[in-house]
Parts: C-alpha cells; sequence; structure tokens
C-alpha cells in the first residue's frame, strides 16, 4: 500500500512569488492535513480537510490556503511568499472512519526556500 | 486550545542506557495520543498509539502509557540503541480530529 506521497519534494522560490504544493492521501484516507515544521517553531498545524471541507484551521495568515478535491488529494498554497515561509511543509492522511479517531500517517515533507 | 508540554532535550544517552521522555497535554474531549520519531531529512513515523485511558502503546522496545488522571503518556524504553537516535514528538488528537506537537525531543545514543 502506498504511503502518503507528497510533491515536489524540494522547491526555491523568490520572495512574492506563489507556490503550490501537492500531497497524494493512502489510498481510502479521506482526512488530510498540513503542518509547516521550522527550527524556531517546531510543528504548527495549517489546516486539515475532510470529504473536500475543511473541518480544522490553524492560526495563519490568509495567504495560507489550501483544497481537497474529490479524490481525497489535496493541495496547499502560499501566496505572496515572504523569507520566512522557508520551512519543511509536511502533509498527513488519516481513515477517520465515523467516530474513530484514527492515527495520522506522514510524508516526506516539501523543503520550500524563499530567497 | 490544544497544547503539549513535552520535556525538551538535548538528551544524550549511552548505548543500552534507560529512557524516559515526559509528556502532558490538553486537548478537547477524550484525545488519542501517539508518539512520532523524526529521523534526520525525513517525515514523521508514528512510533506508538493509545486510545483509551490505561491503554499502553509499544513498538521496537518503546512502551508509553495513556494516563487520563494526570494528563500524561511519558515515552519509555528500557535498552537504547544508536539507530534510535531521532527526534521524538507527542501528540494528542482531540476529539474534534486536530493532532497538536510538542517542541519534540531531540535524543542523542552513543556508542
Amino acid at each position: 500500500k502506498a504511503g502518503v506521497t507528497q510533491t515536489p519534494r524540494y522547491l526555491i522560490k523568490t520572495r512574492g512569488q506563489q507556490v503550490t504544493l501537492s500531497c497524494s492521501p493512502i489510498s481510502g484516507h479521506r482526512s488530510v492535513s498540513w503542518y509547516q515544521q521550522t527550527p524556531g517553531q517546531g510543528l504548527q498545524f495549517l489546516f486539515e480537510y475532510f470529504s473536500e471541507t475543511q473541518r480544522n484551521k490553524g492560526n495563519f495568515p490568509g495567504r495560507f490556503s489550501g483544497r481537497q478535491f474529490s479524490n481525497s488529494r489535496s493541495e496547499m498554497n502560499v501566496s505572496t511568499l515572504e523569507l520566512g515561509d522557508s520551512a519543511l511543509y509536511l502533509c498527513a492522511s488519516s481513515l477517520d472512519l465515523p467516530g474513530v479517531n484514527t492515527e495520522a500517517f506522514f510524508g516526506q515533507g516539501t523543503r520550500l526556500t524563499v530567497v | 486550545g490544544d497544547s503539549v508540554t513535552q520535556m525538551e532535550g538535548p538528551v544524550t544517552l549511552s548505548e543500552e542506557a534507560f529512557l524516559t521522555i515526559n509528556c502532558t497535554y490538553t486537548a478537547t474531549g477524550y484525545p488519542s495520543l501517539f508518539w512520532y520519531v523524526q529521523y534526520p531529512g525525513e517525515g514523521l513515523q508514528l512510533l506508538l498509539k493509545a486510545t483509551k485511558a490505561d491503554d499502553k502503546g509499544s513498538n521496537k522496545g518503546f512502551e508509553a502509557t495513556y494516563r487520563k488522571e494526570t494528563t500524561s503518556f511519558h515515552l519509555e524504553k528500557g535498552s537504547v540503541q544508536v539507530s534510535d537516535s531521532a527526534v521524538y514528538f507527542c501528540a494528542p488528537r482531540s476529539s474534534n480530529y486536530k493532532l497538536t506537537f510538542g517542541k519534540g525531543t531531540l535524543l542523542t545514543v552513543n556508542p
């Protein structure tokens, strides 16, 4: 069974540009969540989608957005990139049967560098 | 909001030493509890889990017990190996499905 796949693995962007990151969850998983990891702030929750609806949202500015498609694949977009957006972006998927809080499985991450 | 207080490292041990990494949490409702491990340059791997009070999660010699009365989920291993060197994260997942992470504990095991 394939794991969570994130593309691309590495990205270099210039300040002011926008970027789109992609996440393919484990087959059958309907929940996808996104996290930003930096040395200073650690792992911070961005948002979570379930069946194409945003179910939870972290405390990030509106420049950070996401969506989920009907096949559960998800994308996150960051507009007007800032140097501080340089980070490892991690995606996780979980099965989440009704009323059952299941474990999340993570992808390898996308390393974004803003110059 | 949900939060995790995790023992800050770095923790440096000799091979075969006993490991404890403390973790306490606050979370909405009745959370499931997880420990994740991150090796250099990689994503997070699920190490173990516990979904209800007094459950003991275990994997690869690591153990943690869900203590509801003290809201704790301490990670232990009786004899660490060099290959256990990594960053460890405690993470409750609340009943609203939000997963919250501690700051992580860097463990270095010397031969």
